[in-house]
């Protein structure tokens, strides 16, 4: 069935470092990838997002790059900040689907 | 976002009990879900709805059922509560085809005993 793999668990970077977290999916017919912030305590919420017919997005410190043949996508986070410090979600979802299929989470640690 | 609540937003209860998880939203969106997040599992998709009469199972539905009372007003029930479904739920909602950003609840946390 549908999955996403994702990688690592847990990240901990020095303050002003980069990140870089991975995501594989399964299902060839995924068009969307969204990425979900989890602060402490608090519900999801989308950061940035991509779509099949695009390589590459930039938002400010955050980007997202896609490789469709891999089928795989990251996450860069540059000049990290502590406030950056939550858990990060990747999902897939395809066209036809009205499901996101969720990566288990990376849990990201900006040490000041 | 207050936009999507969720109530209660903690609850303990002991084992066997039934227990209803609200969810309404003023977002005026179709469709809505239910997820369970568990640690080191992410978010699993328990029931979604893309309107009144249209409720589908996700990948973990079993020991839940769900009801979608209006457009704005999705509740998920626990029959008979045990403690494996102690968790994190979370509700959300998403806007028109086309649209696919979702848009969380504040999350409810439920303890079984």
């Amino acid at each position: 069935g549908e999955n996403v793999e994702q990688h690592p668990s847990t990240l901990s970077v020095q303050e002003g470092d980069s990140a870089v977290i991975k995501c594989t999916y399964s299902d060839s017919a995924s068009n969307y990838f969204p990425w979900y912030k989890q602060e402490l305590g608090k519900r999801p919420q989308l950061i940035i997002d991509i779509r099949s017919n695009v390589g590459e997005k930039k938002d400010q410190r955050i980007a997202v790059t896609l490789n469709k043949t891999a089928k795989h996508f990251s996450l860069h986070i540059t000049e990290t900040q502590p406030e950056d410090s939550a858990v990060y979600f990747c999902a897939a979802k395809a066209a036809s689907s009205y499901k996101l299929i969720f990566g288990s989470g990376t849990r990201l640690l900006v040490r000041p | 976002d207050a936009d999507v609540t969720q109530t209660p937003r903690n609850r303990i209860t002991k084992t066997g009990k039934r227990i209803m998880l609200e969810c309404s939203q003023t977002k005026g969106h179709d469709r809505m879900y239910w997820y369970r997040q568990d640690p080191g599992l992410g978010l699993r998709l328990i029931y979604y709805s893309f309107d009144v009469k249209d409720i589908n199972k996700g990948e973990i539905s079993d020991g839940y059922s769900v009801s979608r009372q209006a457009q704005a007003k999705f509740s998920l029930s626990l029959e008979s509560a045990i403690p494996n479904q102690t968790a994190l739920y979370f509700c959300a909602t998403r806007g028109p085809a086309g649209v696919d950003e979702q848009f969380f609840g504040p999350g409810t946390r439920l303890t079984v005993l």
